[in-house]
């Protein structure tokens, strides 16, 4: 059983839709992040939360908009995204940042844009 | 530029065999490496992770080999179990410079044949 909970699993959407994917964990963790994994790839970085603050933003356009209420919560806001947007989106989470400690994977939500 | 290459895509292994992954990279800054664990529909499972300051890292039927001079680094599952049947992610942990991000490997697909 993972400890990183992902909702909803799946998720399809019109390039005109507003939708939110949650990420939850309760393990202590203080960083947070957000991937996308194309198929046949590896992850892609695409956010981390430090301390429930934005720390890296790898680039990614503004349609995807990040959002860490708690130390424990983590949302992406989807917006007007287009079809190369479907994916999964996986969410992690580590103990702290900087630290070599290992990140641990939700199960994702795959996301399908028409 | 990838940074870390799994040169090998696919691997096949008689049950009870060595499994051996190969994982190489580039950027010597790499200070942590990690292997996950991908079964379809579902995220990354950590699997055992290595510091760059040591050579051998042992958890149970695994173990994780860094050879720093080479930039190489292997995992060896022993004995393989049909269970074992997933795609396989070497990762790297940058230094704060690069912000502490993982960089992931391509993948190899495992199949352990009964």
């Amino acid at each position: 059983d993972t400890e990183v909970t992902q909702t909803p699993k799946h998720l399809v959407m019109g390039m005109t839709n507003k939708k939110s994917l949650k990420c939850e964990q309760h393990m202590g963790h203080r960083a947070m992040y957000w991937y996308k994994q194309k198929a046949k790839k590896p992850p892609e970085l695409m956010f981390v939360y430090s301390y429930e603050k934005l720390s890296i933003n790898e680039s990614v356009p503004s349609r995807f908009s990040p959002e860490c209420p708690n130390s424990s919560l983590l949302n992406l806001h989807l917006h007007a995204l287009q079809p190369e947007d479907s994916a999964l989106y996986l969410c992690a989470s580590s103990q702290e940042r900087l630290s070599n400690q290992p990140q641990h994977f939700g199960d994702g939500t795959r996301l399908s844009i028409l | 530029d990838q940074q870390v290459k799994q040169n090998s895509p696919s691997l096949s292994v008689q049950e009870g065999r060595i499994s051996i992954l190969n994982c190489d990279y580039t950027n010597s800054m790499f200070d942590y490496f990690l292997w996950y664990k991908k079964y379809p529909a579902e995220g990354p499972t950590f699997l055992i992770s290595i510091s760059s300051i040591k050579d051998k890292n042992e958890d149970g039927r695994f173990t994780v080999f860094l050879n720093k001079s080479a930039k190489h680094l292997s995992l060896h599952i022993v004995p393989s179990q049909p269970g074992d049947s997933a795609v396989y992610f070497c990762a790297a942990k940058g230094d704060k410079a690069a912000g502490n991000k993982l960089t992931f490997g391509g993948g190899t697909r495992v199949l352990v044949k009964p």
